[in-house]
């Protein structure tokens, strides 16, 4: 069965730290894997994009990691804000979208 | 307003009721989805379309209906609203066939079936 699971459910960090959201997929055929940023009461709006031959992208503050071989996914952010207070997606793209039930991180000043 | 816009953001309605949630965007994407967010669950689709007059169900389909008569619009029915029905319901859409190409999705309608 074709699964995403992300840990941990949820994360409590303190502003200007660092922090690190793991994904875990089993999904075949692979295809793409894409990390969103979810808001409070808003849509996922896509971060980072990966394929099977990519291993590092970044995108600002965020910095996605994939190892195809062992079908896991990270996505470090540095030095926290206030603002990346929110649900972080990630989405398995196979023939269709494997979302997963995301990571809500709280960044406290 | 460019993008992707859902109304109403927020609904409340009793079982039984038919409501119908509007979805529009001005990108003229072909590709419009239609997903549901649980507590517990990912996003999951409930129908998408391809084009105009083209449309397919997805994991979720039981009890909701969609047309879509124009690229832009992709109104989403419960023909009789169930308190499981009561959800987060997000639009998207996407250019052309390639899974590669980027998902764009609406703010959301909050649902809310008494």
């Amino acid at each position: 069965k074709n699964q995403v699971e992300q840990s941990p459910q949820s994360l409590i960090i303190l502003e200007g730290k660092n922090c690190t959201l793991q994904c875990n997929y089993t999904v075949s055929p692979f295809s793409n894997l894409r990390w969103y940023k979810q808001d409070t009461g808003r849509g996922p709006v896509s971060l980072t994009i990966m394929t099977f031959s990519e291993n590092t992208k970044s995108n600002g503050r965020y910095t996605a990691t994939l190892d195809a071989d062992t079908k896991q996914s990270s996505l470090h952010i540095t030095a926290s804000q206030l603002s990346d207070s929110a649900s972080y997606i990630c989405v398995v793209n196979t023939d269709k979208l494997i979302f997963g039930t995301g990571t809500r991180l709280q960044v406290f000043p | 307003d460019a993008g992707i816009t859902q109304s109403p953001r927020y609904k409340i309605t009793e079982t039984g009721r038919q409501v119908t949630l509007m979805c529009h965007q001005t990108w003229s994407h072909s590709y419009m989805f239609w997903y549901r967010q649980d507590l517990g669950h990912g996003l999951r689709l409930i129908y998408y379309s391809a084009a105009a007059d083209i449309t397919d169900k997805g994991e979720v389909p039981d009890g909701y209906v969609v047309s879509r008569s124009k690229t832009e619009n992709f109104p989403l029915t419960l023909e009789s609203a169930t308190r499981s029905q009561t959800s987060v319901y997000f639009c998207a859409s996407r250019a052309g066939q390639a899974l590669y190409n980027e998902q764009f999705f609406g703010p959301g309608t909050r649902l809310t079936v008494l």
